[in-house]
């Protein structure tokens, strides 16, 4: 299996509501991302899972809250959001080596993501 | 730390006509390279990259791209294009080693095949 699964693949919801985006592995990688991509950009880094555990959150506010709950599964929670979060979310998983402190990631697979709507 | 520029936001080109879509980068570490392709409403799909070995790297479909590490390039070519191609292209880049090796993005560039 050499794909990355996100569900839902279309989400519209009110900004009052509660929902989460889900992410499943099989490729045995170590690492797991969120991305966020406005239309016509680049994505951006949301947070970075390694190995299970928290290792980057770019400064995203606390209505995301992201979950590892294993090695093959990353969730992200959602709410209280604003229009301005309507965008695509993607989540990528990828190997990451370590070699003591240093970290070497590669073989990057990213999912077809999840379009979000907030109303 | 690394970055990337993506010379070109756009790129119009007729169909059956080469074309380049430029990519530098910068960094104080090895790299890893990668071109992404993202069609309209769609997700990432990896296009090709280069980890090591032989500097010029191809796609299935026709797409190569060359590392060149004087010039820290890695530039995508393609000698005829379809129609199919349109689409958004990301050139991206991680470091080997160091504290987080994450992917950076450039920009990107639209390449708009016409009829």
């Amino acid at each position: 299996d050499t794909e990355v699964t996100q569900t839902p693949k279309h989400l519209v919801m009110g900004m009052t509501n509660k929902k989460s985006l889900k992410c499943e592995q099989h490729m045995g990688h170590r690492a797991m991302y969120w991305y966020k991509q406005k239309a016509k950009k680049p994505p951006e880094l949301m947070f970075v899972y390694s190995y299970e555990k928290l290792s980057i959150n770019e400064s995203v506010p606390s209505r995301f809250s992201p979950e590892c709950p294993n090695s093959s599964l990353l969730n992200l929670h959602l709410h209280a959001l604003q229009p301005e979060d309507s965008a695509l979310y993607l989540c990528a998983s990828s190997q990451d080596e370590r070699q003591g402190r240093s970290h070497t990631n590669y073989g990057y697979t990213f999912g077809s993501g999840t379009r979000l709507t907030v109303v | 730390a690394q970055s990337v520029t993506q010379l070109d936001s756009q790129v119009p080109v007729f169909e059956e006509a080469p074309v380049e879509l430029r990519c530098n980068y910068s960094s104080s570490v090895s790299v890893y390279l990668f071109w992404y392709v993202q069609y309209p409403n769609q997700g990432l799909q990896l296009l090709l990259k280069y980890l090591s070995g032989s500097t010029l790297v191809e796609s299935i479909n026709g797409f190569e791209a060359e590392f060149n590490k004087s010039q820290t390039s890695f530039h995508l070519r393609k000698p005829s294009v379809h129609i199919s191609d349109t689409a958004e292209y990301f050139c991206a880049v991680t470091g080997y080693g160091g504290s987080q090796g994450n992917l950076i993005f450039g920009k990107g560039t639209k390449l708009s095949v016409k009829p």
